[in-house]
Order: C-alpha cells, then structure tokens, then sequence
C-alpha cells in the first residue's frame, strides 16, 4: 500500500473549535481510511471513504476526498478535549495489504 | 466482541537481551500484522499473516527479528538479540481477510532498550 502524508504535523486548538487535517498520497486508490490513537493505545478505525465518493460524515467527523488532486481532509466539528490524539490517515490500493501511515497529525484540544 | 489483546504492556531489557511479545486477535480474523511505532512516527508494517502463512516480511529485520502465528489464532514476534534502535511500541492487528481492509489494533507493547 502507499503511504499517505498527513498536514499539519501538529495542530492546537480550543475547545468547541474546529480541527482540519489533510492529506495527500501520490497514486490511485480503491478508498482511504482515518484512523486515531490516543497516547499510549493502539490505532482506532474512524472512517472509510471509497473512491467513488466525495464525502462522507460520521458524527462529528465529516471526510472529504478529492481524487484528482490525490488528497483528503477530515474535519472535527465542535472539538472536545477528548478528541486529542494522534490522526492517520491511510490510502489503499488494494485490499489485501497492510496499511501505511505517514507521521500523523497531532491535534491537541485545550479545555 | 473482545478486542485485540496483547502481552505484555511494557517491557524494559538491556540491549543484546532477547524480548517476546503475544497477541491474540479478534476471533475469526485470519490476517494478522505486526507494527513498530517510533516515537513520533506512524506505525511501520514488519510482517503480515493469513492464517499461519506469512503474506509479507519484506520489512522484518529478520537477522534479529522472528514471528510466528503456528495454529493461525495468537501469535508471538520475537527479537534476539535487542539494539537500542528496538526502543518502540510493538502493536498487533487484525482483519477480517474479506470486506473492508479495516484494521483493528491491540494497545501494544512499549519496548526500552537500556
């Protein structure tokens, strides 16, 4: 699988605020997935886009994909302190592979 | 459904030392990865199984690093003898091997290296 490259590397924000991380990848997938780790857990699945679709919401996240320009943004809508963490995102281009993570973006939620 | 276990949480070693790490997956998923996470970067893939065969070790270090997954249920990965440059987290995952390629991960291993 490639690998995707989030940004920012770190993002701080206040609570209730929004948090947009984006990321880029260099070749064509079947979907993109984001994933988040608290400090000290492992990877949590947030969402899946196919590449077929343009944006997709979950909740508070809302993910937009732009095929054409190898890119993908999630947004967390009214921030909480709980949502700091580590975010990744991961390209696919085939199902049977592992997963490739960038550095994430390390977003931190002041209270 | 429980979730991903691994074994043990922490693990400090002297470098030259030989370390073991377990998981077990969640029951019924036949493809397994192990990951290394250096602090501050994304977890990078060292071996995939599916079932008790391996699928990719082209990233494991394999003059210090071994895995094994013999009924296709848990499985162990092993470094002998340890460098320093091993200081990381460990973390095991799982899938199902038809459907989405979604990922479900252990809360890992922190290994230090003295």
């Amino acid at each position: 699988s490639q690998q995707g490259e989030e940004d920012p590397q770190a993002l701080s924000i206040q609570e209730g605020e929004n948090a947009t991380m984006n990321c880029s990848y260099k070749t064509s997938i079947n979907n993109l997935q984001w994933y988040r780790q608290n400090s000290g857990r492992g990877l949590v699945h947030l969402i899946l886009i196919r590449s077929n679709e343009r944006e997709k919401h979950s909740g508070r996240l809302r993910v937009t994909l732009d095929t054409s320009k190898k890119s993908s943004s999630l947004l967390i809508t009214a921030s909480r302190a709980a949502d700091t963490a580590s975010y990744f995102c991961a390209p696919t281009d085939t199902g049977r592979r592992a997963l490739t993570f960038g550095s994430g973006t390390r977003l931190q939620v002041q209270p | 459904e429980a979730g991903v276990a691994q074994s043990p949480r922490y693990k400090i070693i002297e470098k030259r030392q030989s370390v073991a790490f377990w998981c077990n997956p969640i029951s019924g998923h036949a493809t397994l990865y192990w990951y290394q996470q250096i602090l501050g970067q994304g977890p990078k893939l060292l071996i995939q199984f599916q079932n008790n065969g391996v699928v990719d070790d082209s990233q494991l270090p394999k003059d210090r690093f071994s895995a094994e997954r013999l009924k296709g249920v848990d499985s162990t990965l092993k470094i002998q003898p340890a460098k320093l440059e091993d200081s990381a987290v460990y973390l095991c995952a799982s899938r199902l091997t038809t459907g989405k390629n979604i990922q479900y991960f252990g809360a890992g291993t922190r290994l230090s290296v003295l």
